[in-house]
């Protein structure tokens, strides 16, 4: 079935930029996800790319898609401490309006002053 | 203010006595989810719902039951708790068509 896997924890300093890296084993999801948690709360959408895109920037975020690879990632410029959370790639299972998502574990992104 | 609200949000309860967990959305969204979070696991779907009465298991849905009389609320309901349905629980909904699913504030529910 499908599958998405990221690294379980990164730790980066202020100021310094966080690449965090998801891989996925499902070459027909129409989209990809990142989902941000901040601590005692529910999920919100950070940002997605098209299956059909390679790349796409929005302010700090910048999310790179290498279809072959089946892998995805996000890089987020000038870390914060306000960055740190958890945050989890998510692909669509299905083409129809259902959108079912399939998360990975989630990586803890812990940003040192 | 358009939001997923979910009650409670904290419950500790014992094995085999029945609960329910609300879920509730005021965006007028045909799609609600249920997930469970667990370490290392990400978040899995319980069941979900396509619109009243439309309801589908998800990857995990032994030992949880939902039911979805009308479109804001989609709850879920423990039978007979055990300690493996310890976990965190989320709700979403979302619009047929639409990418972008809305999330609760999470359930941390602990059954000992």
């Amino acid at each position: 079935g499908e599958d998405v896997e990221q690294s379980l924890f990164l730790s980066v300093r202020e100021g310094d930029s966080s690449v965090i890296n998801c891989t996925y084993t499902d070459s027909s999801s129409t989209y990809l996800y990142w989902y941000k948690q901040e601590p005692g709360a529910g999920l919100q959408l950070l940002t997605y790319i098209f299956s059909n895109m390679d790349m796409k920037q929005d302010q700090r975020l910048t999310v790179l898609l290498n279809k072959k690879d089946k892998h995805l990632s996000l890089r987020i410029a000038d870390t914060q401490t306000g960055d740190s959370a958890i945050y989890f790639c998510a692909e669509s299972d299905r083409m129809d309006s259902s959108y079912k998502l399939i998360f990975g574990s989630g990586t803890r992104l812990l940003v040192r002053p | 203010e358009a939001q997923v609200t979910q009650n409670p949000r904290y419950l500790i309860t014992v094995t085999g006595k029945k609960l329910t967990v609300t879920c509730s959305q005021n965006m007028n969204h045909e799609y609600m989810s249920w997930y469970r979070q667990d370490p290392g696991l990400g978040l899995r779907q319980i069941y979900y719902s396509m619109n009243v009465e439309v309801t589908d298991k998800g990857d995990v849905p032994e030992g949880y039951k939902v039911s979805r009389k009308e479109k804001r609320n989609f709850p879920l309901i423990l039978e007979s708790p055990s300690p493996n349905q310890t976990s965190l629980y989320f709700c979403a909904s979302w619009k047929g068509g639409s990418y972008e699913q809305y999330f609760g504030p999470g359930t941390r529910l602990t059954v000992t």
